[in-house]
C-alpha cells in the first residue's frame, strides 16, 4: 500500500506571495493533519480535515488554511507569505477509527524556503 | 495544559541500549507514541502504547509508562549507527476538541558511535 505522499517536496517563494501545498493520504484513510516544522517551534499542529470538513484547528492565524477533497487529498493554503513561515510542512494521515489507537502516518514533507 | 518535554541529545556506542525519555502534562491522553526522523524526512511511526499499559515490547524497542509520573521511556536494545536519527515523543490529547492532533515533543538526536 502506498503511504502518504506530498507535493512538491521543495519550494521557493518570496514574501507576499502565496502556496498551496498537497497531500494525498494512504489509501482509506479519511483523516488528515497538517503540521508546521522548525528549528525553532518544533513540530505544530497545523489542521485537521475529515469528509471534506475541518474538525480541528490548532493556534495559526488565518493566512494557513486548507481543505479537503472527497477522495480524501487535502491541500493546504499560506497566503501572504512571511520569512518566518519557512518550514518543513508535514502532512499525516489516518483511518480515524473510533476503535483502537487513530494512528497517524507522515509523508515525507514539502520544505518551503520564504526569501 | 498540554506540554511534552524531552531531553535534547544522547550519545551511545554501537550494541549498547539507548534509552530516551520524556514526559507529558495532559493527564487525559490516550495513547502515546513514539516516531523517528532521519534527516531529510518525514516521521516515522515507531511504536506506540495505550494509557492503561505500563510496558510494550517490540523487538528491539521497549516502551515504559509510569502515568502516575506521566513519564514515558523508549528503550532500543542493541543500539546500531542506522539508529542515529531524531525521535520524538507525542501525546494525543483525549477529547472531541482533539481529534487528528498529536502534542510532539522537541525530539532526542540520537548519536550512535561506531
Amino acid at each position: 500500500k502506498a503511504g502518504v505522499t506530498q507535493t512538491p517536496r521543495y519550494l521557493i517563494k518570496t514574501r507576499g506571495q502565496q502556496v498551496t501545498l498537497s497531500c494525498s493520504p494512504i489509501s482509506g484513510h479519511r483523516s488528515v493533519s497538517w503540521y508546521q516544522q522548525t528549528p525553532g517551534q518544533g513540530l505544530q499542529f497545523l489542521f485537521e480535515y475529515f469528509s471534506e470538513t475541518q474538525r480541528n484547528k490548532g493556534n495559526f492565524p488565518g493566512r494557513f488554511s486548507g481543505r479537503q477533497f472527497s477522495n480524501s487529498r487535502s491541500e493546504m493554503n499560506v497566503s501572504t507569505l512571511e520569512l518566518g513561515d519557512s518550514a518543513l510542512y508535514l502532512c499525516a494521515s489516518s483511518l480515524a477509527s473510533s476503535a483502537g489507537a487513530d494512528t497517524q502516518y507522515f509523508g515525507p514533507g514539502t520544505r518551503l524556503t520564504v526569501l | 495544559g498540554e506540554d511534552v518535554e524531552q531531553s535534547l541529545f544522547l550519545s551511545v556506542r554501537e550494541g549498547d541500549s539507548s534509552v530516551i525519555n520524556c514526559t507529558y502534562t495532559d493527564s487525559s491522553s490516550t495513547y502515546l507514541y513514539w516516531y523517528k526522523q532521519e534527516p531529510g524526512a518525514g516521521l516515522q511511526l515507531l511504536t506506540y502504547i495505550f494509557s492503561n499499559m505500563d510496558m510494550k515490547q517490540d523487538q528491539r524497542l521497549t516502551v515504559l509508562l509510569n502515568k502516575k509520573d506521566k513519564h514515558l521511556s523508549l528503550r532500543i536494545a542493541d543500539t546500531q549507527t542506522g539508529d542515529s536519527a531524531i525521535y520524538f515523543c507525542a501525546e494525543s490529547p483525549d477529547g472531541s476538541s482533539n481529534t487528528g492532533k498529536l502534542i510532539f515533543g522537541q525530539g532526542t538526536t540520537l548519536q550512535v558511535k561506531p
